[in-house]
């Protein structure tokens, strides 16, 4: 059983380069999320989809879109990346929502660096 | 404004002994609380979630403490092993968290077992 697997593992882009970070679920779950982790600051969220066909802004929406492909499935693109997106990506999910037993599973990240 | 903080950012601790990372929350409104713990090159892994009408709750060899009065939220390790190094997260729930993701996380405690 994988939970949530994301891909690339390592990114380098230039300015102005776009890229989709794909990300993906086998637990069957409901919601998916999109977090940004950078140094000396909590995770951040950037979308959510609450469930297959829905997305939402979230903290940091800005430069970002996202595409909820189906339920397994939910990616995020950077259309003209900059410095300020380099960051730790992570994707997660839950069976419903974010709740009293349905806590965030988290994937492994997506390092990224934009020079 | 709405924050989840640590008290303390480093936190070494004798491998055997207990641990205790302490969180204080601003959002008296918050109804749910969760702690994660993030090793190296990894996501967050979930430990344990509590409601705000709990005072206490206990996993395996982990108990999450929830102080209302005060607003502050601990998480002890008891026995603490190599293999809890890491840095520690809390989490709080703001509002009608539903599908909506709206999960405040901290800045995280570094915890270091010395052998």
């Amino acid at each position: 059983n994988a939970g949530v697997t994301q891909t690339p593992k390592f990114q380098v882009l230039k300015t102005g380069q776009s890229m989709t970070l794909q990300c993906a679920q086998d637990m069957n779950h409901n919601s998916m999320y999109w977090y940004r982790q950078d140094p000396g600051m909590g995770l951040r969220l950037i979308y959510y989809s609450a469930s297959e066909g829905t997305t939402d802004k979230g903290e940091v929406p800005n430069g970002y879109n996202v595409s909820r492909l189906n339920k397994r499935e939910f990616s995020l693109r950077l259309e003209s990346a900059a410095p300020s997106q380099t960051s730790v990506y992570f994707c997660a999910s839950s069976e419903a929502g974010v709740s009293y037993n349905s806590p965030l599973h988290f994937g492994n990240g997506t390092r990224l660096t934009v020079t | 404004g709405e924050s989840v903080g640590l008290h303390l950012p480093t936190l070494s601790v004798q491998e055997g002994d207990n641990s205790i990372i302490n969180c204080a929350y601003s959002n008296s409104a918050s109804d749910y609380f969760i702690w994660y713990k993030q090793e190296s090159g990894k996501g967050p892994q979930f430990i344990i979630d509590i409601r705000s009408n709990m005072d206490k709750r206990q996993g395996q060899r982990v108990t999450v403490l929830l102080n209302k009065t005060v607003k502050h939220l601990s998480l002890q390790i008891a026995a603490t092993q190599p293999g809890d190094s890491a840095v520690y997260f809390c989490a709080e729930n703001i509002g009608d968290g539903g599908s909506q993701g709206n999960l405040i996380f901290g800045k995280g405690t570094k915890l270091s077992v010395k052998p």
